[in-house]
């Protein structure tokens, strides 16, 4: 299995406040990925990093910011959580040197609950 | 606008059978084509990778196919088990890190 580990796993919080969600990997992999997993939308994009302090936009990325500043860690931070960003939350990695994303390794997710 | 669709939803079958999950993606531009298994409450496991320029891939039980032209793959197992019981999804890659995935079949295999 590939060394991703995502945590917390589970938050319940309410609506207003701060979260931040954390993913740090063993493998070295230059590119990391924050997705959000919803029934009947799948797996969307948030942000991605592809170097330390490099990050771009996905496809669902308002209300949301990203942080790298180790090779290993990746942070998903909500800066005031809303209903809507209630989801499961998958890291991922990949060892894509540029271009089109490799085989990506999912992390085992972190579930949140915004009241 | 990259749309990836699995069809079916949901899939029975009894142990033993050999079985066929199918993926079609709208644009034909694409990278690589990847396969995974979700379990419940679980992270996604990678099954298979296939390049653009391959036409399959081979892993155990499982064998996966791309057709770029028509916008197809299909992933084969072979002799299921009611181990093999899960959603699988499949993601399709173009270009800029983008990645559209399936909303991805649920397979349970009954002993």
């Amino acid at each position: 299995d590939a060394g991703i580990t995502q945590s917390p796993r589970h938050k319940v919080t309410e609506t207003g406040t701060p979260v931040t969600l954390r993913c740090h990997q063993t493998e070295n992999h230059r590119y990391m990925y924050w997705y959000r997993q919803d029934p009947g939308h799948g797996l969307r994009l948030i942000h991605y990093s592809y170097g330390v302090k490099d990050t771009d936009k996905g496809e669902v990325s308002d209300g949301y910011s990203v942080s790298r500043s180790k090779t290993e860690d990746f942070l998903l931070t909500l800066e005031s959580a809303t209903s809507s960003q209630t989801s499961v939350y998958f890291c991922a990695i990949s060892a894509s040197s540029g271009g089109a994303a490799g085989e990506l390794f999912f992390g085992e997710g972190s579930r949140l609950t915004v009241l | 606008k990259q749309e990836v669709t699995q069809i079916p939803a949901a899939l029975s079958v009894p142990e033993g059978e050999n079985l066929v999950l199918n993926c079609s993606f709208t644009d034909s531009a694409i990278y690589n084509l990847q396969w995974f298994r979700q379990d419940p409450g679980k992270g996604l496991t990678s099954l298979l990778l296939i390049q653009s320029s391959q036409r399959e891939q081979t892993s155990g039980r499982l064998n996966a196919s791309l057709d770029k032209s028509s916008g197809r793959s299909t992933l084969y197992i072979a002799a299921s088990q009611p181990g093999d019981s899960a959603t699988y999804l499949c993601a399709v890659s173009g270009g800029y890190q983008k990645v559209t995935f399936g909303t991805g079949t649920k397979l349970q295999v009954i002993p």
